[in-house]
C-alpha cells in the first residue's frame, strides 16, 4: 500500500518529442504528489507537484495529469530538449506526515 | 555557501573504517533528512530530525550512526559497513517535518565505496 510504482525506467525520444512518464499509487491517503530532476552528479531538485483536488497542472513545458479514480498520475514533457535528459522520480506524500514514498525513477534521454 | 552542501563527494572505506557524512543547510528550515540511493530502488529514507531531535529511525542498522548538533548541521557517523552499503547518500532539508514537510532540498550526495 506504501509503494508508488513508475514506468517506464527508461526512455529515449528525440529532440520534440513528448515523454510521458507514468506513476501509480494504492494508498488514498496520499494527497500530494510531486516530480523531482535530478542530472548526474546532483541531487534531485522539485520539478512540478500537484494536489488531487485538479486533474492537471502545467509549469511551462511540464505537465501533471492526475487521474484520482485510478490512482495515477503522469508527467508529460511538451517539445523536450537534450537540456531535459535526467533522471525523474515521482513521489507522494500524506497529510500530516513528512514521509515521501518514491518511485524507482525513470532514466530520460532526449536526442538532439 | 547556498543550500544544501555535503562533504565528502565521494568516500571509499574498508569493512572496518570508521567515518563520517556531513551535511550543512543554508535555508533556514528545521527539518533535515538522511536518504540512501541505490539503482534501480526507490529513494530510501533512513533518518528525520526535526528541530535537531530525530523523529524517524527508518529500520536502519545501528552501523548507521546520526547526530544532529542543531539545526543547520547532520552527520551521518559509519562503522564496520558492509559491501551492499555502497550507494549515494542524500541529506535534504525542509521547512517543517510537521503536519507537511513541503519541498525538498537536496545536497549532491555522497557518494560511498564500501570495499
Amino acid at each position: 500500500q506504501q509503494q508508488v510504482k513508475q514506468s517506464p525506467q527508461s526512455l529515449i525520444v528525440q529532440k520534440g518529442g513528448i515523454p510521458i512518464i507514468n506513476c501509480a499509487y494504492e494508498n488514498t491517503a496520499f494527497d500530494y504528489f510531486p516530480w523531482y530532476q535530478q542530472f548526474p552528479g546532483k541531487g534531485p531538485a522539485l520539478l512540478i507537484a500537484i494536489r488531487p483536488d485538479v486533474s492537471e497542472k502545467k509549469e511551462g513545458r511540464f505537465t501533471i495529469s492526475f487521474n484520482k479514480s485510478a490512482k495515477q498520475f503522469s508527467l508529460h514533457i511538451m517539445d523536450s530538449q537534450p537540456g531535459d535528459s535526467a533522471t525523474y522520480f515521482c513521489a507522494a506524500s500524506g497529510a500530516g506526515t513528512y514521509k515521501y514514498i518514491f518511485g524507482t525513477g525513470t532514466r530520460l534521454k532526449v536526442l538532439a | 555557501e547556498t543550500g544544501v552542501t555535503q562533504t565528502p563527494r565521494h568516500l571509499v572505506m574498508g569493512m572496518t573504517n570508521k567515518k563520517s557524512l556531513k551535511c550543512e543547510q543554508h535555508l533556514g528550515h528545521n527539518a533535515m533528512y538522511w536518504y540512501k540511493q541505490s539503482a534501480k530502488k526507490p529513494l530510501e529514507l533512513m533518518f528525520v530530525y526535526s528541530l535537531e531531535e530525530r523523529v524517524e529511525n527508518n529500520s536502519v542498522p545501528s552501523r548507521f550512526s546520526p547526530e544532529c548538533p542543531n539545526s543547520s548541521h547532520l552527520f551521518l557517523h559509519l562503522h564496520t559497513l558492509q559491501p551492499e552499503d555502497s550507494a549515494l547518500y542524500l541529506c535534504a532539508s525542509s521547512q517543517d517535518a510537521g503536519v507537511f514537510a513541503g519541498e525538498l532540498f537536496f545536497g549532491e550526495g555522497s557518494r560511498l565505496t564500501v570495499l
